[in-house]
């Protein structure tokens, strides 16, 4: 079956850094993606979207990327700050199918 | 966004016996949907559950151990049965902002079975 993964389980920065966490994804049909940022005890949360008639789209200090010819996903934080330590999943759908997610990067923001 | 409330945020439970999860959102939604997310892995959805008829189990759960309910458009309730360590795990209820997009999750009970 199709699957969406990541390619770092854990990513450390300093803070003010800028991070890139990554996502493959196998299924070239998926026309729409998202990421979800999840702090310990808490349920996902939305972080920003993407549909495949895109290549990019901003947000407040976040960035996604979408390459199709390689099945590639990214969400990129500007000045990253400690706040921003969670685990990222990035998600993907086709059509009106449900939601698949990735098993998550983890990130971690020094001071 | 919708606003989801979902209880108990935790609980510890004793093998064989059941616990019942509530998700309440506040306002009338579609889709509602059941995830789980054992200790350090990604979600994984187990059903959806539909207003007014049987809720739809993806494959590797089903309707004897995972019983839901839902009501009316804003309510839904996830029973999990006959409890054994191998349940201990985050349980989520989300809702679909519209079709098609993305869902909201609530805050996620966190379960362990003794």
């Amino acid at each position: 079956g199709e699957s969406v993964g990541l390619h770092l389980p854990t990513l450390s920065v300093q803070e003010g850094d800028n991070s890139i966490i990554n996502c493959a994804y196998s299924n070239s049909a998926s026309d729409y993606f998202i990421w979800y940022k999840q702090e310990s005890g808490k349920g996902p949360q939305f972080i920003i979207d993407i549909r495949s008639n895109m290549d990019k789209r901003q947000g407040q200090r976040v960035t996604v990327l979408l390459n199709k010819t390689v099945k590639h996903l990214s969400l990129q934080i500007a000045a990253t700050q400690p706040g921003d330590s969670a685990v990222y999943f990035c998600a993907e759908r086709r059509g009106y199918s449900t939601l698949t997610f990735g098993k998550g990067t983890m990130l971690l923001v020094s001071p | 966004s919708a606003v989801i409330s979902q209880k108990p945020s935790r609980d510890i439970c004793q093998r064989g016996t059941s616990l019942t999860i509530q998700c309440q959102v506040d306002s009338q939604v579609t889709m509602m949907f059941w995830y789980r997310q054992q200790p350090g892995q990604s979600l994984t959805l187990i059903a959806t559950a539909n207003q007014g008829s049987e809720a739809t189990y993806e494959s590797g759960f089903v309707i004897d151990k995972f019983p839901i309910s839902r009501p009316n458009l804003t309510f839904s309730t996830l029973t999990v049965s006959n409890l054994s360590p191998e349940d201990s795990s985050i349980y989520l209820c989300s809702v679909e902002a519209a079709s098609n997009e993305k869902l909201f999750f609530g805050s996620g009970t966190q379960l362990s079975v003794l």
